[in-house]
């Protein structure tokens, strides 16, 4: 079955730091692809999204690419600030099937 | 557009009572989907309702159980409450599309403690 695998955390980085979360899936047919992001005590916010091979999404400087010969979806920021401090999920939705998600990420940004 | 809504925010109910939460969708979704977040199993999903009708469930007990509106207004029912219940649950609207793969919005969650 579909499965979203995405890396242990907690992540932690300095404000201004490079940011890379990974995200690999396994999936049958063409699903699509999203992050949400979660601050603390408030529910799922959808933060970016791909629906097929190469698309780029982008959100606020986030952006995560659709690979499909490597099976990733893996998350980036060029320069994180500490308003980033979330947990943040990976996953995945197929035709006609429930939205899966990965374990999920902490990050926390200090100044 | 006003996102998705759930009442209440928060609930505390004792073991063996039952409890009904209630998600109204953003204007125009005709699809819900109910997610039970715990910190041991993270997100997993419940079940997913549209035009009234159940289309998908996920592997929970029949203590869990749900229903949808003709306005998309859905709401779901815990029975027969566990302390293992206790979690946020989070419901989410979507557009129906014909591919399946549309994008789910969530609302705040309804944060349930069974003492």
């Amino acid at each position: 079955g579909n499965s979203v695998t995405q890396m242990e955390g907690p992540v932690t980085l300095s404000e201004e730091a490079f940011l890379t979360i990974n995200c690999t899936y396994t999936a049958t047919g063409y699903p699509s692809l999203f992050w949400y992001v979660q601050y603390p005590g408030e529910g799922l916010q959808l933060l970016l999204k791909a629906t097929k091979a190469d698309d780029k999404g982008s959100n606020k400087g986030f952006e995560a690419t659709y690979r499909k010969e490597t099976t990733s979806f893996h998350l980036e920021k060029g320069s994180v600030q500490v308003s980033d401090s979330a947990v943040y999920f990976c996953a995945l939705k197929g035709a006609g099937t429930a939205l899966i998600f990965g374990k999920g990420t902490t990050l926390s940004v200090s100044s | 557009k006003a996102g998705v809504t759930q009442t209440p925010r928060y609930l505390i109910k004792t073991r063996g009572q039952q409890v009904t939460l209630s998600c109204s969708p953003i204007s125009g979704h005709r699809s819900v989907s109910w997610y039970q977040q715990t910190p041991g199993q993270g997100l997993q999903f419940l079940f997913e309702y549209f035009s009234e009708t159940q289309r998908n469930k996920g592997n929970f007990p029949g203590r869990f159980s749900g229903r949808q509106f003709s306005n998309s207004r859905s709401e779901m029912n815990v029975s027969t409450l566990e302390l293992g219940d206790s979690a946020l649950y989070l419901c989410a609207s979507s557009l129906e599309s014909s591919t399946g793969t549309d994008t789910q919005y969530f609302g705040p969650g309804t944060r349930l403690t069974v003492l």
